[in-house]
């Protein structure tokens, strides 16, 4: 079956500008996690979904960032008046439940630039 | 954000040979858990660990949770061309689903 997807794939944008990144989970999937990966570093825990709710969004690192997710699978990343060091790849991941054996599914990230 | 202490960075090694790496921590986990990501891909996980002390293995890859809950090793038999890329570890506790991870171990083979 169908993986979880991401999109863009690549993103270039101007400082200042603002951008929305997508992720398809895995049908069924009941838990959704963002994470940033900075080139040569380990992911970055950004938000947790479970279903439609956010329960922890400790992991946002700043108010330029927030998050949705409707009808518990499509969500959207949106982080607003880019900088610089927002640059990095954006993955996500579902699992089925967001137990402790429940293993995460990545999808293959989005690249952001900005310039 | 914290982060697990993932050693080597890197390894250059030779077709056939064996590779090692660990992680460790300061703090104590329930769940250790290895992914390889290619370029261009996410992480994909490779194996999971439970329970203190359990080795488990997975093909050519054999990993093991450390008795204090605080360590875990990754090792490579053989290795073969498509081993190449970065290796994460990850761990995490009972109470909270998030996955602290390590900065990776690139693995690289020496033509």
């Amino acid at each position: 079956g169908a993986g979880v997807s991401q999109s863009p794939s690549n993103k270039v944008t101007e400082k200042g500008k603002d951008v929305e990144l997508r992720c398809d989970p895995i049908s069924g999937h009941t838990a959704l996690y963002w994470y940033r990966q900075s080139l040569g570093q380990g992911l970055e825990f950004l938000i947790y979904f479970q279903g439609n709710s956010a329960p922890d969004k400790s992991g946002l690192p700043s108010d330029r960032f927030s998050a949705e997710r409707t009808g518990g699978s499509v969500s959207t990343l949106t982080i607003q008046r880019t900088q610089q060091e927002d640059s990095a790849v954006y993955l996500c991941a579902s699992s089925p439940e967001s137990g402790r054996r429940e293993t995460q599914y990545f999808g293959p990230g989005t690249r952001l630039l900005v310039l | 954000g914290q982060q697990l202490n993932q050693s080597p960075q890197s390894m250059f090694i030779q077709e056939g040979e064996d590779v090692s790496m660990n992680c460790t921590s300061s703090s104590i986990f329930n769940t250790w858990l290895w992914y390889k990501q290619d370029p261009g891909e996410g992480p994909v996980l490779l194996i999971a660990l439970y329970k203190a002390g359990e080795l488990t293995s997975n093909g050519r890859l054999t990993a093991q949770f450390g008795i204090t809950r605080k360590d875990s090793f990754l090792n490579i038999s053989a290795s073969i061309p498509s081993d190449v890329g970065i290796y994460f570890c990850a761990g995490q506790t009972d109470s909270n689903y998030q996955l602290i991870w390590g900065a990776g171990t690139k693995l690289i083979i020496k033509p």
